[in-house]
C-alpha cells in the first residue's frame, strides 16, 4: 500500500531564504508526482507535475525533482516570500488515483 | 484559463439525508476524480471515473457513495444517507494528459 510522507511537517523561515521540502513514498511505481499548494480553507493549486519519463520540472522560483529509485521528491523554493506561506502537498500515483502526503505547513516571515 | 468548478461551495445537511455534490470538469478532459479532506487531515482519494465507468475506488467509497456523469458536462457525487463522519471538504478533479486540476471544493457539514 502506497504511503507518502512529507518532511518537515512545519517550517518557519525569514523572507529570502531558499527552502527544500521533502516528499518520500514507499512504492516507487509512481507514474506522476504532483506538487500542490493549499491556502487555509481553500482548494488545491497545482504547482508542478513530474511525469514518469521526467526527473525535474521548474516554474519560476520553484523546482521539483523526482528520484524514483529512492522514492523521493524534493520541492525547492528560491528566495522565499511571505506570499509563499501555505501548506505544500505532494501527491503521487497513476492515471486513476493519487495518494497525498500529509503536507508541509510553511510560514515565511517578513 | 479553463478551471474545474464545484457547487455548492458549502452544504449543510442532517444526518441520514441524501446529498449530491456537483462538479463541472474542464471540457476536454476524460478522467474525473473525487477526493475528500476531513478537517486537519490529509487529502484522501475516493474514486476515479473514465469512459462512463468507475476506474478505481478506495475503501471509503462504499455502497453509500455513487458517481455519475449525467450529461456531457457535469460529474456528481451522491451520498445516500449521510453520517457525521462524512463531514469534510470534497474536491473534484479532472485530467486530460497527466496533470490533475482540482476544483475549489464543497464543504459538507453533517449535523
Amino acid at each position: 500500500k502506497q504511503e507518502v510522507t512529507q518532511i518537515p511537517a512545519a517550517l518557519s523561515v525569514p523572507e529570502g531564504e531558499n527552502l527544500v521540502l521533502n516528499c518520500s513514498f514507499t512504492d516507487s511505481a509512481i507514474y506522476n508526482l504532483q506538487w500542490f499548494r493549499q491556502d487555509p480553507g481553500k482548494g488545491l493549486t497545482s504547482l508542478l507535475l513530474i511525469q514518469s519519463s521526467q526527473r525535474e520540472q521548474t516554474s519560476g522560483r520553484l523546482n521539483a525533482s523526482l528520484d524514483k529509485s529512492s522514492g523521493r521528491s524534493t520541492l525547492y523554493i528560491a528566495a522565499s516570500q511571505p506570499g509563499d506561506s501555505a501548506t505544500y502537498l505532494c501527491a503521487g500515483g497513476g492515471t486513476y488515483k493519487y495518494i497525498f502526503g500529509t503536507g508541509t505547513r510553511l510560514k515565511v516571515l517578513a | 484559463e479553463p478551471e474545474v468548478t464545484q457547487t455548492p461551495s458549502h452544504q449543510v445537511t442532517q444526518m441520514g439525508q441524501e446529498v449530491i455534490l456537483r462538479c463541472v470538469p474542464i471540457s476536454n478532459h476524460l478522467y474525473f476524480y473525487w477526493y475528500r479532506q476531513i478537517l486537519g487531515q490529509k487529502v484522501e482519494f475516493l474514486v476515479s471515473f473514465y469512459n462512463n465507468e468507475i476506474s478505481e475506488k478506495s475503501e471509503i467509497f462504499d455502497d453509500q457513495f455513487s458517481v455519475e456523469r449525467p450529461d456531457g458536462s457535469n460529474f456528481t457525487l451522491k451520498i445516500r444517507s449521510t453520517k457525521l463522519e462524512d463531514s469534510a471538504m470534497y474536491f473534484c478533479a479532472s485530467s486530460g494528459s497527466g496533470i490533475q486540476y482540482f476544483g475549489p471544493g464543497t464543504r459538507l457539514t453533517v449535523l
